[in-house]
């Protein structure tokens, strides 16, 4: 079964430093891999996807994100953190075996950024 | 476009009150899912539709019912409010499997 495990609950850093948000997908199929973000009392908001093209995927704000195969991960990472990235990250995985029609959703990662 | 909206806002339930939570998108999406958001949980898949009259069970769809009878809407029911479900309820609606999906603003259900 399609699962995905974000592993810090929470990651600070400090303005102009580099951020990394780890996430490692467990599929049995070629997955489909997102990363959301949701601000304080607001919805959520596709930062990017991967969909089986290139591996190196380029989102809004400045984020990206590299599909490992062989090491099951999808980490999201930005060189240089701003205020307005402090927020809740979530990595998302979807694959052939429902069909692509079920998403499953980490537990998130709180992103905490102090001047 | 007004995008997926989501009505209530905020509601508060006596325990076996039950109620329906709206969900509208105005994208022609034919896929539309309920989530809900608890703290340290992630989001998880409540009950998902591929299209008008068809529907199917997601993560943890005990308590809660939907029909599809338009490709707009997608309303989840409460039987039978219950404590476990407080939450908050988030709608969602994309074009197909490989597509993005866009959330609406939540409801923030309280149930007492």
């Amino acid at each position: 079964a399609q699962s995905v495990t974000q592993l810090d609950s929470h990651v600070s850093v400090s303005e102009g430093t580099p951020v990394l948000l780890r996430c490692n997908y467990s599929s049995s199929y070629s997955p489909s891999l997102f990363w959301y973000v949701q601000h304080p009392n607001k919805g959520l908001q596709l930062l990017l996807k991967y969909t089986s093209a290139a591996t190196l995927v380029k989102g809004i704000n400045g984020f990206e994100a590299e599909f490992k195969k062989s090491e099951t991960s999808f980490h999201l990472t930005k060189p240089s953190a701003h205020m307005s990235d402090a927020a809740e990250y979530f990595c998302v995985v979807s694959d052939r075996e429902t069909g692509f029609q079920k998403l499953v959703f980490g537990t998130g990662t709180r992103l905490l950024v102090s001047p | 476009n007004a995008g997926v909206t989501q009505t209530p806002k905020f509601q508060v339930l006596k325990t076996g009150q039950s109620m329906t939570l709206q969900c509208a998108q105005d994208m022609n999406h034919e896929y539309m899912s309920w989530y809900r958001q608890d703290p340290g949980m992630g989001l998880r898949l409540i009950h998902y539709s591929v299209g008008a009259g068809i529907t199917d069970q997601g993560e943890v769809p005990n308590g809660y019912n939907v029909s599809r009878s338009t490709t707009e809407d997608f309303p989840l029911r409460l039987l039978s409010a219950a404590p476990s479900q407080t939450s908050v309820y988030f709608c969602a609606s994309r074009q197909g499997s490989y597509y993005e999906q866009y959330f609406g603003p939540g409801t923030r259900l309280t149930v007492t």
